[in-house]
């Protein structure tokens, strides 16, 4: 399998863009999903098949694809968004987890 | 609306099986191309996937783990299952079961997956 690779961290100020990348040699060829985990809750499904928003997610979340890179993409920053976020993918039947990115808005 | 609930010792000791069950509501855990999984996430680390079950019975193993590990399907109790054997105070973990939901997007000519319902988790502590 390969590996996902993505920032250990990032802040942003309120209001502003945090924009979080993930990168992995086959992302090309595989939809990615992203999760959001804040502490002490489980992992909730924000981004998948790469540009797709479950519902309930608000619309200042977005992601796009290009090549091997996925980015997911908070417009207007929000305290509430301050949380880990993991991108995930698939390897035949193998699930990828990325190293995760903890973003902090200050 | 679906949920999925663990369930299991918080603690146990090194060399044991450590069993775990996620029970189901909400929905059919037979029910179209749904598949059931585990994922765990060491303390202060990251998620890593143990490995996920059709209702069929069919499984996919992380390779690191699929020595060590069973996952099972009761669908008369809706729930699903999983057996981690020989422990160490390497496995100490949350260990969160999570529904994966699957389809064929005819755009990108591509199979799609995706973890949409999770547990909140339950803690399992490997310590003599």
């Amino acid at each position: 399998s390969y590996d996902l690779t993505q920032p250990p961290s990032m802040s942003v100020s309120p209001g502003q863009t945090a924009s979080m990348t993930c990168s992995g040699d086959k992302l090309g060829s595989q939809f990615v999903c992203w999760y959001q985990q804040k502490p002490g809750q489980s992992p909730l499904m924000v981004m998948y098949q790469n540009t797709k928003r479950p519902s309930g997610i608000p619309e200042r979340f977005s992601g796009t694809k290009s090549g091997n890179t996925a980015t997911l993409t908070i417009s207007g920053t929000q305290s509430m968004d301050e949380a880990d976020y993991y991108c995930q993918a698939w390897d035949s039947s193998i699930a990828l987890f990325g190293g995760g990115t903890k973003l902090t808005v200050l | 609306q679906v949920q999925l609930q663990e369930s299991g010792p918080g603690l146990v000791k090194p060399s044991q099986t450590v069993s775990l069950t996620c029970t189901v509501s909400g929905a059919s855990l037979s029910g179209g191309a749904v598949y059931w999984s585990w994922v765990r996430q060491h303390p202060g680390r990251g998620l890593e996937w143990i490995g996920h079950i059709f209702y069929s019975g069919n499984t996919q193993y992380n390779p690191s783990l699929e020595s060590r590990v069973v996952i099972s399907v009761d669908t008369s109790k809706n729930q699903f299952a999983l057996k981690l054997n020989s422990v160490t105070a390497a496995d100490t973990a949350v260990y969160y079961c999570a529904r994966i939901f699957g389809g064929y997007d005819y755009d990108q000519l591509l199979y799609y997956y995706y973890m949409d319902v999770w547990g909140k988790g339950t803690t399992v502590t490997v310590s003599s």
